[in-house]
């Protein structure tokens, strides 16, 4: 079985300053892991994924995110955030299924 | 290119009506799904289909149905709702390979009283 766990229902983060949301994953197979972001009355886009290749995967907008396995992590990242960035993440697992599963979300706020 | 198309966007019903909700898409995607997203608790899968004239059940499929009869429409239906299933429903799709993100629509809220 999966399951996702965001830490942080809300994060904070001054214009550019370091974006840092947090995701740990269970699953009983290797899996595949993305991030998702939701912008208000829309659904939820890819920002990235992992797919076994290299650990450290860069996304649109300047997002990245490492995958450790020995911490069960996929922790996303961008260096310097910008008004825009505000909206919901969603991290996301897939096992040896077809379900994806998703964590229960963070909300990004970025004051001026 | 319209991507994943839900209708309608907003609906109220009263308790016990009944409603389906569409979903299209143009991708020829083989896997369609139905989820429900609630305040904190993230997106929970209600059902799904790996192809035309097959769906199965997700985490959370009590007081649905759904059905798949052509490949590119997936519709999620409710036979007496209830104010537990006000929520926000996002309909996607996605390849077969598990690297396949999913595409989703733009949602559905629907409020039952």
């Amino acid at each position: 079985a999966q399951s996702v766990t965001q830490l942080g229902s809300h994060v904070s983060v001054s214009e550019g300053a370091l974006v840092l949301l947090r995701c740990n994953y269970s699953s009983s197979v290797p899996p595949y892991l993305f991030w998702y972001v939701q912008y208000p009355n829309q659904g939820l886009q890819l920002l990235l994924k992992y797919t076994s290749a290299a650990t450290l995967v860069k996304g649109i907008n300047g997002f990245e995110a490492e995958f450790k396995k020995s911490e069960t992590s996929f922790h996303l990242t961008k260096p310097s955030a910008h008004m825009s960035d505000a909206a919901e993440y969603f991290c996301a697992v897939k096992g040896g299924g077809f379900k994806t599963i998703f964590g229960a979300g963070t909300r990004l706020f970025v004051k001026a | 290119n319209a991507g994943v198309t839900q209708t309608p966007k907003f609906r109220v019903l009263k308790t016990g009506q009944s409603m389906t909700l569409l979903c299209a898409q143009d991708m020829n995607h083989e896997y369609m799904y139905w989820y429900r997203q609630d305040p904190g608790m993230g997106l929970r899968l209600i059902h799904y289909s790996v192809g035309e004239g097959t769906t199965a059940k997700g985490e959370v499929p009590d007081g649905y149905n759904v059905s798949r009869l052509k490949k590119q429409n997936f519709l999620l239906g409710l036979e007496s709702a209830a104010p537990s299933q006000t929520s926000v429903y996002f309909c996607a799709s996605s390849y077969t390979g598990r690297d396949s993100p999913l595409h989703f629509g733009n949602g559905t809220r629907l409020t039952v009283t």
